[in-house]
């Protein structure tokens, strides 16, 4: 069926160093896989996506890679600051089928002053 | 602001009690997502309409219900509520499902459930 795992449930890093969070998907449909950002009591936003037809996207500090023939993709932030602290989120979606994004168990991450 | 409203913002009731959280999609977004958030878990997929028909379920459940009326405005009853029903509901609108693209989320309603 469909699933997306996302691995890690917390990642602790310290402030200025790298953060990588890996999610796998099943369904071979999946082409559009969005990450997002939930801060304490607030709404999921979107911070970055990919579409399949693409290897890697990149917007300022953050970056997102997708390895299709593994069914996994990846989120790296680089140059932490305490502001990247929050739960992150994977989803992937297809564009056939039922269309419902399906929705990894998020990672909070932790960036240590 | 994502344009995405919910309403009420928090709900406190009783168990065995029913109640309905309401959702206003952004300006044109025809698709609507209703997802179940219980403290420090994930987004729980419930339901997801497009254009007033029912499109996925998810994990709802028996005592939940969901419509998207015609001018696109959605609503989620829970009824025979129990404790474990406490949590953030998220409604979300995109454009047209099945295109990709963002999923813009609403506030949240928080429902506690004594």
């Amino acid at each position: 069926g469909e699933n997306v795992e996302q691995h890690l449930s917390t990642l602790s890093v310290q402030e200025g160093d790298s953060a990588v969070i890996k999610c796998t998907y099943s369904d071979s449909a999946s082409n559009y896989f969005p990450w997002y950002k939930q801060e304490l009591g607030k709404r999921p936003q979107l911070i970055i996506d990919i579409r399949s037809n693409v290897g890697e996207k990149k917007d300022q500090r953050i970056a997102v890679t997708l390895n299709k023939t593994a069914k996994h993709f990846s989120l790296h932030i680089t140059e932490t600051q305490p502001e990247d602290s929050a739960v992150y989120f994977c989803a992937a979606h297809p564009t056939s089928g039922t269309y419902k994004y399906i929705f990894g168990t998020g990672t909070r991450l932790k960036v240590l002053a | 602001d994502s344009g995405v409203t919910q309403t009420p913002k928090h709900l406190i009731t009783a168990t065995g009690q029913r109640v309905t959280l309401r959702c206003s999609p952004r300006s044109g977004d025809l698709s609507v997502y209703w997802y179940q958030q219980s403290l420090d878990q994930g987004l729980q997929f419930l339901i997801q309409y497009y254009n007033g028909e029912e499109r996925a379920k998810g994990n709802i459940l028996e005592r939940f219900s969901a419509q998207q009326f015609p001018d696109l405005h959605s609503e989620l009853n829970l009824s025979s509520l129990e404790l474990g029903d406490s949590a953030l509901y998220f409604c979300a609108s995109s454009v047209v499902p099945g295109q990709g693209g963002e999923q813009f989320f609403g506030p949240g309603t928080r429902l506690t459930v004594l």
